[in-house]
């Protein structure tokens, strides 16, 4: 069946440092890969996705590319900030267009220190 | 983006009582709902799906009787704890999808949660 594996936390970095937390997923189809990030006490929040192999997702400085030969999106930043101390989950939708279930890691906790 | 909110975002409750949680898409038509259940530090359990105007598809496990869900629009799902106990108690979150002029259909926007107590 579908499922994601997440790099497990906790994470911990300094402001400016480069990151990444990696993520695997199985797959029977061709899914949608999403990622997440929680903010404390806060419900999930759409960070990026991408909808095919080689497409790259991004927002807000952070990145992920969907390779298929690697089953992997691995999410990354250049330079990360205090404000970026979440909880990321990755996430894959497998029948994008008939609203399936999302299938999601089990989370990894960042916390950026000035 | 697409905008999913939830009510109340705190509640305790006394063993026993049930508890209604409401989930509301603020500006797009949500045909799927979905009910997430998240323990400390965990990550998301799917209790069930529902779709606007049908019964709710439970996961394995979870309890239809005990969680009562009603999707009764395309803006409003609601989840409803009856005789709640202590082991109830965690943070639900809804999350939806559907068309909108922000949104996208393969993508879930998910509420932000409602931490319930169970006294």
């Amino acid at each position: 069946g579908d499922s994601v594996t997440q790099m497990e936390g906790p994470v911990t970095l300094s402001e400016e440092a480069f990151l990444t937390i990696n993520c695997t997923y199985t797959a029977t189809g061709y899914p949608s890969l999403f990622w997440y990030v929680q903010y404390p006490g806060e419900g999930l929040q759409l960070l990026l996705k991408a909808t095919k192999a080689d497409d790259k997702g991004s927002n807000k400085g952070f990145e992920a590319t969907y390779r298929k030969e690697t089953t992997s999106f691995h999410l990354e930043k250049g330079s990360v900030q205090v404000s970026d101390s979440a909880v990321y989950f990755c996430a894959l939708s497998e029948e994008p267009n008939t609203g399936n279930q999302f299938y999601f890691g089990t989370g990894t906790s960042l916390t950026v220190i000035p | 983006g697409a905008v999913v909110s939830q009510h109340p975002s705190r509640v305790i409750c006394k063993s026993g009582t049930s508890v209604k949680i409401e989930c509301r898409s603020l500006d797009f038509q949500a045909t799927t709902m979905f009910w997430y259940r998240q323990f400390p530090k965990q990550s998301l359990m799917l209790m069930a799906t529902s779709n606007e105007g049908s019964k709710a598809t439970y996961e394995q496990g979870v309890e239809k009787d005990k969680f009562l869900i009603n999707h009764a629009s395309l803006t409003l799902s609601t989840l409803t704890v009856t005789s709640a106990h202590p082991e109830d108690s965690s943070f639900y979150i809804c999350s939806a999808r559907g068309q909108g002029l922000r949104t996208s259909t393969d993508t879930q926007y998910f509420g932000p949660g409602t931490r319930l107590t169970v006294l």
